[in-house]
């Protein structure tokens, strides 16, 4: 079955660590994105990619990065530089203007 | 402005009975989609119903229902014959061209027994 596999469900990271989250998708769709979601809160976009190795930010960019190297994968690096990565990341991707298909997410905890 | 706007952060409805979560639009783009997504407390999103800006008939899709108004820019969602599992989050969308995708704050569903 196609779909997007997020990984780890659950990520804990000390704080001045980089950590990354996987996102991986068979669906052969061209635009992938990353959301942030607080608790209680609507999604903010962190980056989008569009097209193999070109991606945008988003609204809330500063202190993540992400790489495009091939169509399915589309990895998250939250860095030391954001101050506060305690949030569920929720990995999408997207066909020609059709909706988002959203993988399961991953909560990021900072201990 | 907001691109979409969601009013009510918490509903509370009957099983069994019908509820309306409200959305708003805003665009200048006449070809947009618009969406509805649901978020159980597991915390994935799940697709609901797609309405295109051209689409003439209001969308369906089970017990979901889609109030599109074009001129008001609105597109309520209306779920019928509600059931437990139907409480969660509930996002609406929009997506202008083809991949700028805007989500609303969200409307928090509790169905009542």
């Amino acid at each position: 079955d196609g779909g997007i596999t997020q990984s780890p469900k659950y990520l804990f990271r000390k704080e001045g660590q980089n950590v990354t989250l996987s996102c991986e998708q068979n669906l052969n769709h061209d635009a992938m994105y990353w959301y942030r979601q607080d608790p209680g809160q609507g999604l903010r976009l962190i980056y989008y990619s569009q097209i193999v190795n070109d991606f945008q930010k988003g609204d809330i960019a500063e202190g993540y990065s992400v790489s495009r190297e091939k169509k399915e994968s589309f990895p998250l690096t939250v860095t030391s530089a954001q101050k506060n990565p305690t949030a569920f990341y929720l990995c999408a991707s997207s066909y020609l203007g059709m909706g988002y298909t959203f993988g399961s997410g991953t909560r990021l905890t900072v201990v | 402005a907001q691109k979409i706007t969601q009013t009510q952060p918490g509903m509370f409805v009957q099983e069994k009975e019908a509820v309306t979560l409200d959305c708003t639009y805003d665009t200048s783009d006449p070809s947009y989609g618009l969406f509805w997504y649901k978020q159980p407390s597991s915390g994935e999103m799940i697709f609901l119903i797609y309405q295109g800006s051209y689409d003439q008939q209001n969308a369906t899709e089970g017990r979901y229902s889609l109030n599109f108004q074009k001129a008001r820019k609105s597109a309520n969602l209306v779920i019928s014959a509600s059931q437990l599992g139907d409480s969660a989050m509930y996002f609406c969308a929009m997506r202008e061209g083809l991949n700028q995708f805007y989500f609303g704050t969200g409307t928090s569903l509790t169905v009542i027994p």
